[in-house]
């Protein structure tokens, strides 16, 4: 079964700082990997997503993030951070041959300092 | 290009009230479509998801439901709140090819008093 693991719940940078938001996935098959940003009382918004094509996706808001298949990890990264960029952010992985298709991780709450 | 629409954006419900709330998308045919629950500091609940119309497939046992009555539409219900339905419910859909992600509403946060 597919899954991911979002490392650390809540991550702080000061504005203008690199962000890195970390996700590790498992996947007994090629993973379709996504990631989402959150705003407060709003839905998802998709970031970016890997399909196996090129390993480092760009984004949308100056996002991207790089599949490392010897890692099993695919972290979320921007070179510096905005303040409007603080949210919550997802990791997710496609659930092979199920409808379902996403597992999501459990979010990392990305705060921006001034 | 699609749109998905949820509402109402809020409601409040007195404990044992029943429940109805409606997600529709616009623009796209034969959408898979997603009901989730996300608790106060928590990670997306999977409810339900649906492959077509009456085709409902229930991921965690509760006192929801959900229906579609049409292509397009996506109704979660329930007969008798409870205070642990409380919460953000968020709809999604999918066009059915494998890699592609979900998309969202801008979901209903429910508070049961």
């Amino acid at each position: 079964a597919q899954s991911v693991t979002q490392l650390g719940s809540h991550v702080s940078v000061s504005e203008g700082a690199l962000v890195l938001l970390r996700c590790n996935y498992s996947s007994s098959v090629p993973p379709y990997l996504f990631w989402y940003v959150q705003y407060p009382n709003q839905g998802l918004q998709l970031l970016l997503k890997y399909t196996s094509a090129a390993t480092l996706v760009k984004g949308i808001n100056g996002f991207e993030a790089e599949f490392k298949k010897s890692e099993t990890s695919f972290h979320l990264t921007k070179p510096s951070a905005h303040m409007s960029d603080a949210a919550e952010y997802f990791c997710a992985v496609r659930v092979s041959g199920s409808a379902r298709q996403l597992t999501f991780g459990s979010g990392t709450q990305l705060t921006v300092l001034p | 290009s699609q749109t998905i629409h949820q509402w109402p954006a809020t409601l409040v419900q007195p404990v044992g009230s029943p429940l109805s709330l409606e997600c529709t998308v616009e623009g796209t045919s034969n959408p898979n479509l997603y009901w989730y629950r996300q608790a106060a500091g928590r990670g997306l609940q999977l409810l339900f998801y649906s492959v077509g119309i009456g085709q409902i497939s229930s991921e965690v046992p509760q006192n929801l439901s959900a229906s579609r009555p049409q292509d397009r539409q996506f109704i979660l219900s329930s007969k008798k709140l409870l205070l642990s339905d409380s919460g953000f419910y968020l709809c999604a859909w999918s066009v059915r090819t494998e890699y592609q992600p979900q998309h969202f509403g801008d979901g209903t946060r429910l508070s049961i008093l």
